[in-house]
Parts: C-alpha cells; sequence; structure tokens
C-alpha cells in the first residue's frame, strides 16, 4: 500500500513556543491531505482538510489561528500548533488521499505531542 | 451529521470468533472502512466496502449492507496480537468520519 510518512513522532515543547509537524506522502500524489487529533481512549477528530494550493477548511470548534496548515505541494503538508498550551497535548494524525476518492486513505504514524 | 455507532469493548478467546458490528447515518455515503489500532499507534488499513456484501481478506471479512446502514468487522481464528481497537468509518461527501472504537481483548 501507499506510505505515508508524519514526522517527529513525539515531541515534548513547552507552553507557548510552536511546534510543527509534517505530512509526506512517499509514492503519490496526495491531493488531500486530512489532520486529526485523538485524546486518550477517544477516537480521532477530523481537525482540517487542505487541497494542494488552497486554505484548508476546518472543522467546526478548530481555531485556525492556532492549528496552521500548509499543504504547499502534492507530497508535504504542515501542521504548526502555534502558542501551544498543555490542553493541545494529543496525538496528532495526518493522512493522505490521492485523486481516486474510492482509495482508503493512508495514515502517517501519527505525533504524541506534550507540552509542558 | 454524521453518527456512527460501535460496540465500546469485545472480549474473546484464542482461536475463537468475533463479530464487530457498526450502525451509521451519515449525510452522503462513499465507502465503509475498518481500521485497526494499537495503543499509542496510528491506525492501519484492514478493509473498504462500497457495495453490499461481503469482502474477505485472509482472517478478516467486512460485510456491508447500505440499505441497512450496517456494516460487521469479523475476525476470525482470533490471536493475541488481534487485541487492539477496531475503528469503523464511514466516507460521506468528502472526508472520514470515525465511531469510537472497538477494543477487543483477546485471552488465552
Amino acid at each position: 500500500g501507499a506510505v505515508v510518512s508524519q514526522h517527529p513522532s513525539r515531541v515534548i515543547c513547552k507552553s507557548g513556543t510552536s511546534v510543527k509537524i509534517e505530512c509526506r506522502s512517499l509514492d503519490f500524489q496526495a491531493t488531500t491531505m486530512f489532520w486529526y487529533r485523538q485524546f486518550p481512549k477517544q477516537s480521532l477528530m477530523l481537525m482540517a482538510t487542505s487541497n494542494e494550493g488552497s486554505k484548508a477548511t476546518y472543522e467546526q470548534g478548530v481555531e485556525k489561528d492556532k492549528f496552521l496548515i500548509n499543504h504547499a505541494s502534492l507530497t508535504l503538508s504542515t501542521l504548526t500548533v502555534t502558542s501551544a498550551h498543555p490542553e493541545d497535548s494529543s496525538f496528532y494524525i495526518c493522512s493522505a488521499r490521492g485523486d481516486n476518492l474510492n482509495t482508503e486513505a493512508f495514515f502517517g504514524q501519527g505525533t504524541r505531542l506534550t507540552v509542558v | 451529521g454524521q453518527n456512527i455507532d460501535q460496540p465500546t469493548e469485545m472480549t474473546a478467546t484464542e482461536g475463537a470468533i468475533v463479530q464487530i458490528n457498526c450502525t451509521y447515518q451519515t449525510s452522503g455515503f462513499n465507502g465503509l472502512f475498518w481500521y485497526q489500532q494499537h495503543a499509542g499507534e496510528a491506525p492501519t488499513f484492514l478493509s473498504y466496502n462500497v457495495l453490499d456484501g461481503l469482502e474477505e481478506k485472509g482472517r478478516f471479512s467486512s460485510f456491508l449492507s447500505r440499505s441497512k446502514g450496517y456494516s460487521y468487522l469479523l475476525l476470525k481464528e482470533l490471536q493475541m496480537k488481534d487485541s487492539a481497537s477496531y475503528l469503523c468509518a464511514v466516507r460521506g461527501d468528502y472526508k472520514l468520519s470515525f465511531g469510537a472504537g472497538t477494543t477487543v481483548t483477546v485471552r488465552a
């Protein structure tokens, strides 16, 4: 299957700083990338959808100025958590999809963010 | 809106069969996915159904009935490594919506 690489897998940062998470599709062109957040023992919650070259679409309740998403190329999307606070500590996962809507979305490995 | 329901927990014995049900009510339907997720890891793809019927893939099978808004994932010959959370996800018009997940515990 297709491969999506997410980096870093773990990050610890101080409260008030910003953290950037990268999501790359390694062997296909990802026209759409999704960013999810998952709290312990809960399911994945979609934060935003990004299409290459256009602004991301954020889900209700997700602050677009706090969670900056850039999808500048067909193989790379980034999520920047700005001015992180302890309540932002979570598991962040990206997924990518090509042009064919009838293909499964491939997930990155996830990033465990801890804000101290 | 999207509403996807699946049981919270299930327990089964090694070598047995377990069936995880999923019911959904969504705006738009472009397929139903099942994922396996081990604690602290990202989900891995198990199966995809877009037409009614059964899809078999080794020890795992998935069934879909669009008219009933119902799917199940069948795990056969359970192994200890199958202990994980199983997520039902429905693709609506453009995005996947996930159920809360079913934690399956396999006992020796």
